[in-house]
């Protein structure tokens, strides 16, 4: 069946610092993906979002390409900032009918230290 | 974008006692909705498909005369908790869709999640 794997973390950077989250997936055909965002305390936000090969999501400061070949969708940031800390969620889902679920990844805690 | 509402967004219950949650999808109808269980530090797994007018689907390991799942209208789908026990404390978040147009992708909007405490 589909999945989603992604680093675990946690990550700890320095403000400013570069950002990268590996996620890889397990589908056949072509689904959606996502990364998801959830700050402490609170529910699941879309982050962005990106729905067929080559695409690239991009959303406060944060990009993720659609890659096909390599069956990844990693997430970037170039300049982390403290209110960026929280865990960040790769997922994918085919979208075409309302039964389709959300599959998640594991999750990736970032502490981001001033 | 649509929005799905969560309410409690926490509650603490005694151990022995039932606890509802609901879900509604504000501006839009939800043939579908999904609850999800997140453990501290964890992902989030699925527990149910809830279908408006029929049964819900449970994922393998879910105990369904434990989560009582009731998706009566378009717009609410509820989770009950029922003889909640302490290793029931949990998130629990809730997701819908929107019903596609033809050839084009749904999106899945997602509540603020319920923090289940039992004592």
């Amino acid at each position: 069946g589909d999945s989603v794997t992604q680093m675990e973390g946690p990550v700890t950077l320095s403000e400013e610092a570069f950002l990268t989250i590996n996620c890889t997936y397990t589908a056949t055909g072509y689904p959606s993906l996502f990364w998801y965002v959830q700050y402490p305390g609170e529910g699941l936000q879309l982050l962005l979002k990106a729905t067929k090969a080559d695409d690239k999501g991009s959303n406060k400061g944060f990009e993720a390409t659609y890659r096909k070949e390599t069956t990844s969708f990693h997430l970037e940031k170039g300049s982390v900032q403290v209110s960026d800390s929280a865990v960040y969620f790769c997922a994918l889902s085919r979208a075409k009918t309302s039964y389709d679920k959300v599959i998640f990844g594991p999750g990736t805690s970032l502490s981001v230290i001033p | 974008g649509a929005v799905v509402s969560q309410h409690p967004s926490r509650v603490i219950c005694k151990s022995g006692t039932s606890v509802k949650i609901e879900c509604r999808s504000l501006d839009f109808q939800a043939t579908t909705m999904f609850w999800y269980r997140q453990f501290p530090k964890k992902s989030l797994m699925l527990m149910a498909t809830s279908n408006e007018g029929s049964k819900a689907t449970y994922e393998q390991g879910v105990e369904k005369d434990k989560f009582l799942i009731n998706h009566a209208s378009l717009t609410l789908s509820t989770l009950t908790v029922t003889s909640a026990h302490p290793e029931d404390s949990s998130f629990y978040i809730c997701s819908a869709r929107d019903i596609p147009r033809t050839g084009e992708n749904t999106e899945a909007f997602f509540g603020q999640g319920t923090r289940l405490t039992v004592v």
